[in-house]
């Protein structure tokens, strides 16, 4: 059975400061999705990340995976209040239709 | 704009009541998926068709039911059976399978039993 962890479930971080989200699987996978969610709100898609090694940037976020430690970062640099939110990574499978096995979410708190 | 819609956004049920989530996509996608989240969780899923006239059970399949007769339409009915529905309902959609794009999802129904 996949699982997908993530830590820290809660991060509260000032403005200005840099910190990091990682997200681990448990089986093999080259597909991994990073999402966003406002409270009371739907998902709203970051990245798609598909082969080893793959980065992406996007503002102050950026994202990377490596399949071989089963590994997937969200980077925040130099945060804003504007990026607090729930950040969920999700992982797919070959053969598994395109289901998405989620994390928990990591809440973001981005303090004055 | 292309989209998902689903409705109610907020729906309330009876202890013994059937009700259905309405959720229509005008995307064109192939697959349909229904997501469960509760409170300070991740999403589990519910049910997904990859085409029509086709679907298949997710991890908590128990006590939900869905119909797949359009390719726009995916609804999902949450039967006397689901012991405890309160929850927020996520529908979402991709174009094909395994084809590298993220979900697109549904603005969500949040039910609630009184």
């Amino acid at each position: 059975e996949l699982k997908v962890e993530q830590n820290p479930l809660f991060l509260s971080m000032q403005e200005g400061k840099n910190y990091t989200i990682y997200c681990n699987y448990s089986t093999t996978s080259d597909r991994l999705y990073w999402y966003r969610q406002d409270p009371g709100k739907s998902l709203e898609s970051l990245f798609v990340l598909l082969s080893n090694g793959a980065v992406k940037q996007e503002g102050r976020l950026m994202a990377s995976l490596d399949t071989k430690a089963r590994l997937s970062t969200l980077h925040i640099t130099a945060a804003v209040h504007d990026l607090s939110a729930t950040y969920f990574c999700a992982v797919d499978i070959a053969g598994t239709a395109s289901k998405l096995t989620f994390g928990t979410g990591t809440r973001l708190q981005v303090t004055l | 704009d292309g989209g998902i819609t689903q409705s109610p956004k907020y729906l309330f049920r009876k202890e013994g009541q059937n009700v259905t989530l309405s959720c229509e996509q005008n995307l064109n996608h192939d697959a349909m998926y229904w997501y469960r989240q509760d409170p300070g969780q991740g999403l589990r899923l519910i049910y997904y068709s990859q085409i029509v006239n086709d679907f298949q059970k997710g991890d908590i399949a128990e006590g939900y039911s869905v119909s797949r007769e359009k390719k726009e339409s995916f609804p999902l009915t949450v039967t006397s059976a689901q012991k405890n529905p309160t929850a927020f309902y996520l529908c979402a959609s991709i174009p094909g399978l395994r084809a590298g794009y993220g979900y697109t999802f549904g603005s969500g129904t949040r039910l609630t039993v009184v």
